[in-house]
């Protein structure tokens, strides 16, 4: 069974600071890799996705994948109280399918 | 452009009642899913449309639960004599063909009293 973790939280950070979020999988053949950011009562919306091991930034955005430890990860620079939010890991199925694995989310708050 | 649209937003029904819940998806997209997120719970994966193919019902929990797409758009989710752990909001969301990127709708919560 394809299992994608996530620490549930809460991640308290400061505002200003670095917020780094972490996420493993355990389907070794998965090939992308997705954060969605989900406010409270509200549908997820896509932040980052990514395919290939290394670093792919977007703004204060930064997500980075090891796939040999199966790992990936979404760091966000400058918080802002605004990011405080859930923050789901998805991983894209191997061999075809469309169907990604959800984690269950890592709920982040900024304070000022 | 328009995005993923769902309706209800909000239904509340009684133990045992039937209630089907519409998705509208972007315009063009062939792939469509439905899943449903438990108050603090992660997503879980009901059903996935992909064209005219067979649909994936492999997240299904039930025979009370089914869905129908037609005309390779509009998409319908059924739960017959609805339970009360039948709650949650039904998150509909669509894909562009050749893209892995969902899109979601607003959702619609479901309580069941």
């Amino acid at each position: 069974q394809k299992e994608v973790e996530q620490n549930s939280g809460p991640l308290s950070v400061p505002e200003g600071a670095i917020a780094s979020l972490n996420c493993t999988y355990s389907d070794r053949g998965s090939q992308s890799f997705f954060w969605y950011r989900q406010y409270s009562g509200k549908s997820p919306e896509l932040i980052m996705f990514i395919y290939s091991n290394g670093d792919k930034e977007d703004g204060r955005f930064t997500a980075q994948l090891n796939k040999a430890s199966q790992y990936v990860s979404l760091l966000i620079r400058d918080s802002q109280p605004s990011d405080s939010a859930t923050y789901l890991c998805a991983v894209g199925s191997s061999g075809g399918s469309y169907i990604p694995t959800f984690g269950r989310g890592t709920s982040l708050i900024v304070h000022p | 452009g328009a995005g993923v649209s769902q309706s209800p937003s909000n239904k509340v029904t009684e133990k045992g009642k039937d209630v089907e819940l519409r998705c509208d998806p972007i315009s063009g997209h062939t792939a469509l899913y439905w899943y449903r997120q438990s108050l603090g719970q992660g997503l879980e994966f009901l059903i996935y449309f992909q064209g005219n193919s067979a649909p994936d019902k492999s997240g299904l929990p039930s025979d009370r639960f089914s869905a129908e797409r037609t005309g390779g758009s509009v998409s319908t989710l059924t739960i017959q004599r609805t339970q009360q752990e039948d709650s949650a909001v039904y998150l509909c969301a669509s894909r562009p063909t050749g893209g892995d990127t969902q899109y979601f709708g607003p959702g619609t919560r479901l309580t069941v009293l």
